[in-house]
């Protein structure tokens, strides 16, 4: 079965440092990655996501940049945080179904990042 | 006008009642519909998905698509403490982009 992973569970980051958030997934191959930021009472903000090592598409400008080093990694950075960074930190995957059928998303246990 | 609109809540039920939630879309080309179950601190857990119109079941729950009046539905039936969670629908527009709704909160009271 697959199962997807994130570190840190939680993070607490002074304004202006740097960020590495990381997710794997394991029991698929070259799934699609996603990062999505759930501010509290809004829904989820799609970030990135990623068909393939190397590939990123960006959907929100901002200081935030993914990377995909590996096939099932997926890595979230920041060069330097804001406060407005804060958030509930989400990584998905899905089996790279393209097409008018659609897909599920399965997500990972998140990232609590508070920006101080 | 939201492509997915939500009401937030929160639902506060009896134990044993029949839940009710709802989200309705705007675009009428949507096709792949999906409810997600989220516990606090926790990532979201998919509960079920449909294509295109009518009913899905699967143990107490029900997953309602109505395309005429672009409308979603997840029904809880002998809803449970442990049902208290915040839901999502989530609809796929066919590529990369899943659009979610803001989340309804459910309490089920003992």
């Amino acid at each position: 079965s697959q199962t997807i992973h994130q570190w840190p569970a939680t993070l607490v980051q002074p304004v202006g440092s740097p960020l590495s958030l990381e997710c794997t997934v394991e029991g698929t191959s070259n799934p699609n990655l996603y990062w999505y930021r759930q501010a509290a009472g809004r829904g989820l903000q799609l970030l990135f996501y990623s068909v393939g090592i190397g590939q990123i598409s960006s959907e929100v400008p901002q200081n935030l940049s993914a990377s995909r080093p590996q096939d099932r990694q997926f890595i979230l950075s920041s060069k330097k945080l804001l406060l407005s960074d804060s958030g509930f930190y989400l990584c998905a995957w899905s089996v790279g179904r393209v097409g008018p059928d659609g897909e599920e998303q399965f997500f990972g246990p998140g990232t609590r990042l508070t920006v101080l | 006008q939201k492509e997915v609109e939500q009401d937030p809540g929160p639902l506060s039920v009896p134990e044993g009642a029949i839940v009710s939630l709802n989200c309705t879309y705007s675009n009428s080309a949507f096709q792949y519909f999906m409810w997600y179950r989220q516990y606090s601190r926790k990532g979201p857990e998919l509960l079920m998905y449909t294509y295109s119109s009518g009913n899905k079941e699967d143990g107490r729950f029900t997953a309602q698509v109505d395309k005429s009046s672009k409308y979603i539905s997840l029904f809880i039936r002998d809803s449970q403490p442990s049902d208290s969670a915040t839901y999502l629908c989530a609809i796929n527009t066919g590529g990369f982009k899943t659009i979610f709704g803001a989340g309804t909160r459910l309490f089920v009271k003992a």
